[in-house]
């Protein structure tokens, strides 16, 4: 069975800051990977994904995770905060033989302080 | 281009009710699926549909079932409900050879 596990509920950076979101997961196939955001009152927003090739992943909005399957990880990063990604952010893992049924994690909300 | 459609957005029932909520996939997707997200937590999946059959199911009870209309729309229903099935109801589309879900605004279900 797979699973995401997501260090730290709620994380809190200054504006201009670096933004690092853990994500860990647990699979026991190759797996896709994927990181969402949650705005209030919204749907989830693909960020980015990995699924197979290079493992530095490249989103929008000038976010970046990178697979280290080693350490399974999936840890997402930006190197300055807006104010604007303040939302809940969700790490997410699927098999490659049923990759739409997607296993979230419990989400991580990111605070932006000016 | 329209994206996923939910309706309705908002929906307050009482206990042992049953509930419909329905969905409108994105233009061109033939693949609807039905997550569960409770307050403070991940969505949690409860089933997929395609051409009309339900394809995964997660760990949900046999109350949860669910329907695809030839247009690929998707209606989610619920029967008895409990109050812990008040949560937010998210619907994604895809295609099935993709595995890019667009996901619906949601519909928030209370249950008193």
């Amino acid at each position: 069975a797979q699973s995401v596990t997501q260090l730290g509920s709620h994380v809190s950076v200054s504006e201009g800051a670096l933004v690092l979101l853990r994500c860990n997961y647990s699979s026991s196939v190759p797996p896709y990977l994927f990181w969402y955001v949650q705005y209030p009152n919204q749907g989830l927003q693909l960020l980015l994904k990995y699924t197979t090739g290079a493992t530095l992943v490249k989103g929008i909005n000038g976010f970046e995770a990178e697979f280290k399957k080693s350490e399974t990880s999936f840890h997402l990063t930006k190197p300055s905060a807006h104010m604007s990604d303040a939302a809940e952010y969700f790490c997410a893992v699927s098999d490659q033989t049923s990759y739409d049924k997607v296993i979230f994690g419990p989400g991580t909300s990111l605070s932006v302080i000016p | 281009d329209a994206g996923v459609t939910q309706s309705p957005t908002h929906l307050i029932k009482t206990r042992g009710q049953q509930v419909t909520l329905r969905c409108s996939p994105k233009s061109g997707h033939d693949t609807v699926s039905w997550y569960q997200q409770a307050l403070g937590q991940g969505p949690q999946f409860i089933f997929q549909y395609y051409e009309e059959e339900e394809r995964q199911r997660g760990n949900f009870p046999d109350r949860f079932s669910g329907h695809q209309f030839p247009n690929y729309s998707s209606e989610l229903n619920v029967n008895a409900l409990l109050l812990g099935d008040s949560a937010l109801y998210l619907c994604a589309s895809s295609l099935l050879s993709s595995e890019k879900l667009f996901f619906g605004s949601g519909t928030q279900l209370s249950v008193l």
